[in-house]
């Protein structure tokens, strides 16, 4: 079992919806992640929080909007998705501020369908 | 830029036979290296990694993996492979001269035949 948590484990959004996706850790590290996954591909990164702060935006649409209200918690909201935006979202998190030498711990992802 | 390189995208193998996966990569640092494995509509799980030392490295599951620096390559192995092995197996990469990102190859696809 993953001890990264998220949830849900699938959406099915309109176009015009507002939903977010959540992912929860206690291992008490301090960096967390989003992930962007296509079928068949490796994970693409979106998002970089350490210590509760966004230090790494990786030029994503404004449609994401990521959020940390604590060490534990990570948010992603949605807004007005786009089809090709359907993938697999990862979040993942890892001991050290920033990336290190830890490796990431992910969790079950989020299958995300926009229709 | 640092890169990753999984030449295979798929490798079939009998169960109980080995098991390599390939993984060459490219930084111009001192690399990290990990290997994930991702099982169908599951997030990647961690297998092991190289920092610094021994070059080989024994990780989760039964495998391990040889840092071999003058071929640039980190390639994964498993002396006798199971059905259950059967996965998508990611090689990553992060240097700190690239500001310490995570680079993913391609990925493998891994189908172990009983």
């Amino acid at each position: 079992d993953t001890e990264v948590t998220q949830t849900p484990k699938h959406l099915v959004m309109g176009m015009t919806n507002k939903k977010s996706l959540k992912c929860e850790q206690h291992m008490g590290h301090r960096a967390m992640y989003w992930y962007k996954q296509k079928a068949k591909k490796p994970p693409e990164l979106m998002f970089v929080y350490s210590y509760e702060k966004l230090s790494i935006n990786e030029s994503v649409p404004s449609r994401f909007s990521p959020e940390c209200p604590n060490s534990s918690l990570l948010n992603l909201h949605l807004h007005a998705l786009q089809p090709e935006d359907s993938a697999l979202y990862l979040c993942a998190s890892s001991q050290e501020a920033g990336f290190g030498n830890s490796p990431l711990h992910f969790g079950n992802g989020t299958r995300l369908t926009v229709t | 830029a640092q890169s990753v390189a999984q030449p295979e995208d798929q490798v079939n193998v009998a169960e109980g036979n080995p098991l390599t996966v390939k993984c060459t990569y490219s930084v111009s640092g001192n690399p990290y290296l990990f290997w994930y494995v991702q099982y169908p509509n599951r997030g990647l799980q961690f297998l092991l990694k190289y920092i610094t030392g021994d070059n080989l490295v024994k990780g989760s599951y039964g495998f391990e993996a040889e840092f071999n620096k003058s071929q640039t390559s980190f390639h994964l192995k498993k002396p006798s492979a199971l059905v259950s092995d059967s996965a998508l197996y990611f090689c990553a990469v992060r240097d700190k001269a690239a500001g310490n990102k995570l680079t993913f190859g391609g990925g493998t696809r891994v189908l172990v035949k009983p």
